[in-house]
């Protein structure tokens, strides 16, 4: 079956810090992958999705980036956290090319920079 | 711009009680309309997937309905159990892109009361 890892689960960083979350899939090949922000209150924003190794989109501008260095692993980073990057971080995986395919969610990472 | 609206923000029932949760999009193109549950600090769980052609799909004691003309949806909870308790978000997807383009309402907030 497929499952996905996604850490660490809380984290406090200081403001100008660097940030790396990771996420993996297991079970599965080739899969879209996609990291999403949740703040307080409001619903899930998209902020990258990759459809292969190497290829990263970006939704949104932001002082955040993302890579793929492996089919199944999903990197998120930044150099120097500002306050506004709080928020709670979902990594999501679906089977690419497959009309209604479903979407699995990681159990998030809880981020606040102070 | 696209958007998917939820309503009630929060609803309060009694153990036992059905409920109603209410989601309107304007999300063009449109692919699929899901349901997700999420329980606070965890990722969101799929309940169900319709595409346009569906009107209705019940998991369990979820149904969901669908109306495609006037872009509404519906999430209706029966027999409501304490573990019901959760975010209930509303998620339109958008596949023109050869992706998973979710686009995710800021959920309704279900307390359920013994």
């Amino acid at each position: 079956s497929q499952t996905i890892h996604q850490w660490p689960a809380t984290l406090v960083q200081p403001v100008g810090s660097p940030l790396s979350l990771e996420c993996t899939v297991e079970g599965t090949s080739n899969p879209n992958l996609y990291w999403y922000r949740q703040a307080a209150g409001r619903g899930l924003q998209l902020l990258f999705y990759s459809v292969g190794i190497g290829q990263i989109s970006s939704e949104v501008p932001q002082n955040l980036s993302a890579s793929r260095p492996q089919d199944r692993q999903f990197i998120l980073s930044s150099k120097k956290l500002l306050l506004s990057d709080s928020g709670f971080y979902l990594c999501a995986w679906s089977v690419r090319r497959v009309a209604g395919a479903e979407a699995f969610f990681g159990q998030g990472t809880r981020l606040t920079v102070v | 711009k696209n958007q998917v609206e939820q309503s009630p923000q929060s609803l309060i029932i009694l153990e036992g009680k059905n409920c109603t949760l209410q989601c309107n999009y304007t999300v063009s193109p449109f692919s699929n309309l899901r349901w997700y549950k999420q329980d606070t600090g965890r990722g969101p769980v799929s309940l169900t997937i319709m595409t346009f052609s569906e009107n209705t799909k019940s998991n369990g004691r979820y149904t969901a309905t669908l109306d495609a003309d006037t872009k509404q949806s519906s999430l209706h909870i029966t027999a409501s159990q304490l573990s019901d308790s959760a975010s209930y978000i509303c998620v339109v997807s958008d596949e023109s892109g050869g992706y998973n383009k979710l686009i995710f309402g800021a959920g309704t907030r279900l307390a359920v009361h013994p």
